[in-house]
């Protein structure tokens, strides 16, 4: 079975601070990995995806995020937090070849910025 | 840019009654989605649908739940007989294709059931 592990609930920084959210997964076969954004009563938005090519990804809103198989992990990280970016994240894990397409989430991080 | 979308945004109902939410996937989209979160708890598959049949479903999807693509754009979760547990944020996602792809989410319909 696949599974991710978030690590932190709640994560606060400053604004202009870095941030960095954590993610471990459970490797069975090769792990397609995705973060999405949840903002207040708003749907679940893709930050970024890894799907077996490049293991620093870049996504939208200056995130991104490294594969690194030897941790099993998938940190979601950005260097300078902006009040925006208050707001839900989920790490997102699914399986390439092993005829199962539904995305099994986290139970999130709630990002906060402090002005 | 593209987007899912659901009605109704919230909906009440008594428990035993039905149910039936409604999604408008991605128009050049062919795998469509339903998850669902419970308050406090993870965003959980429900079921997958192609090719005008279900083609993977959760422990969750049991048979008070059903799915439909009544028409060309429109995708449908019923739930036949509500109970209290029901209630929770549904989500209907849709993909271009299956496998690894990323799956776009409409903004959630939350049901509440008194």
């Amino acid at each position: 079975a696949q599974s991710v592990t978030q690590l932190d609930s709640h994560v606060s920084v400053s604004e202009g601070t870095p941030v960095l959210l954590r993610c471990n997964y459970s490797s069975s076969y090769s792990p397609s990995l995705f973060w999405y954004v949840q903002h207040p009563n708003k749907g679940l938005q893709l930050l970024l995806k890894y799907t077996s090519a490049a293991t620093l990804v870049k996504g939208i809103n200056g995130f991104e995020a490294e594969f690194k198989k030897s941790e099993t992990s998938f940190h979601l990280t950005k260097p300078s937090a902006h009040m925006s970016d208050a707001a839900e994240y989920f790490c997102v894990v699914t399986y390439s070849g092993a005829g199962s397409y539904q995305l099994t989430f986290g139970k999130g991080t709630k990002l906060s910025v402090i002005p | 840019e593209p987007e899912v979308t659901q009605t109704p945004s919230h909906q009440v109902t008594q428990m035993g009654q039905e149910v039936i939410l409604r999604c408008v996937p991605i128009s050049n989209h062919l795998y469509f989605y339903w998850y669902r979160q419970i308050l406090g708890q993870k965003v959980e598959f429900l079921v997958s649908f192609y090719n005008n049949e279900i083609s993977e479903k959760s422990e969750i999807f049991d048979d008070q739940f059903s799915v439909e693509r009544p028409d060309g754009s429109n995708f449908t979760l019923k739930i036949r007989s509500t109970k209290l547990e029901d209630s929770a944020m549904y989500f209907c996602a849709s993909s271009l294709a299956g496998g690894p792809y990323e799956q776009y989410f409409g903004p959630g319909t939350r049901l509440t059931v008194t």
